[in-house]
């Protein structure tokens, strides 16, 4: 089956703009959560999603936010672009919370 | 709060046994899981350790002990293949259960010939 995809896989944006990135998780998965990598701080957490409801969110400013819709998709969006936002934003999708959790090939952010 | 340690790097050679060690800190557990991520790539998942004691898959082994807070990745017969990062990970406790991870920052393996 197909794994999780993360659309799109490379983008530049200015500072202060805003940005939507997508995912699809596994058919099947309802949990889907995010993660910010960057070399200095590794994988951090964002927010976590299961049946359209955001159940945990990470320590990131407001300007970090995320939805998922009924048939498991979830967008997250960033307004007011940084510099420090610049980063590896990956997806990841488990049956359930707290178990496998696969991971799709992330959204490369760069931020200029 | 919570905690991972593990270092940051490690070189092993290839045909040998490396352990990758890992300490957390959480103030409730719920399991404990390791991933591979190849540079470039997105983390796979490898073990994930709830009780104590050791769990076998393949070339690869997963060792936790709760009350010591630690646990250990165990890669025998290394490949070159097996040159990645090592992720270790706990899940965040919320409210409502266990909702995300918290990952340790990786311990950068390299293997040599």
């Amino acid at each position: 089956k197909a794994g999780v995809t993360q659309t799109p896989r490379y983008l530049i944006k200015t500072r202060g703009q805003q940005v939507t990135l997508s995912c699809s998780p596994i058919s099947g998965h309802r949990s889907v959560s995010w993660y910010q990598q960057t070399p200095g701080q590794g994988l951090q957490f964002l927010f976590e999603y299961f049946s359209e409801t955001q159940r945990n969110k990470g320590n990131f400013p407001g300007r970090f936010s995320g939805r998922q819709f009924s048939n498991s998709r979830s967008e997250m969006n960033v307004s007011t672009l940084e510099l420090g936002d610049s980063a590896l934003y990956l997806c990841a999708s488990a049956q359930v919370p707290n178990t496998e959790a696969f991971f799709g090939q992330g959204t490369r952010l760069t931020v200029v | 709060g919570q905690n991972i340690d593990q270092p940051t790097e490690m070189t092993a050679t290839e045909g040998a046994i490396v352990q990758i060690n890992c300490t957390y800190q959480t103030s409730g557990f719920n399991g404990l899981f390791w991933y591979q991520q190849h540079a470039g790539e997105a983390p796979t998942f490898l073990s994930y350790n709830v009780l104590d004691g050791l769990e076998e898959k393949g070339r690869f082994s997963s060792f936790l002990s709760r009350s010591k807070g630690y646990s250990y990745l165990l890669l025998k017969e290394l490949q070159m293949k097996d040159s990645a990062s090592y992720l270790c990970a706990v899940p965040l406790l919320s409210g409502g259960g266990a909702d995300g991870l918290t990952f340790g920052k990786g311990t950068h393996l390299i293997i040599q010939p």
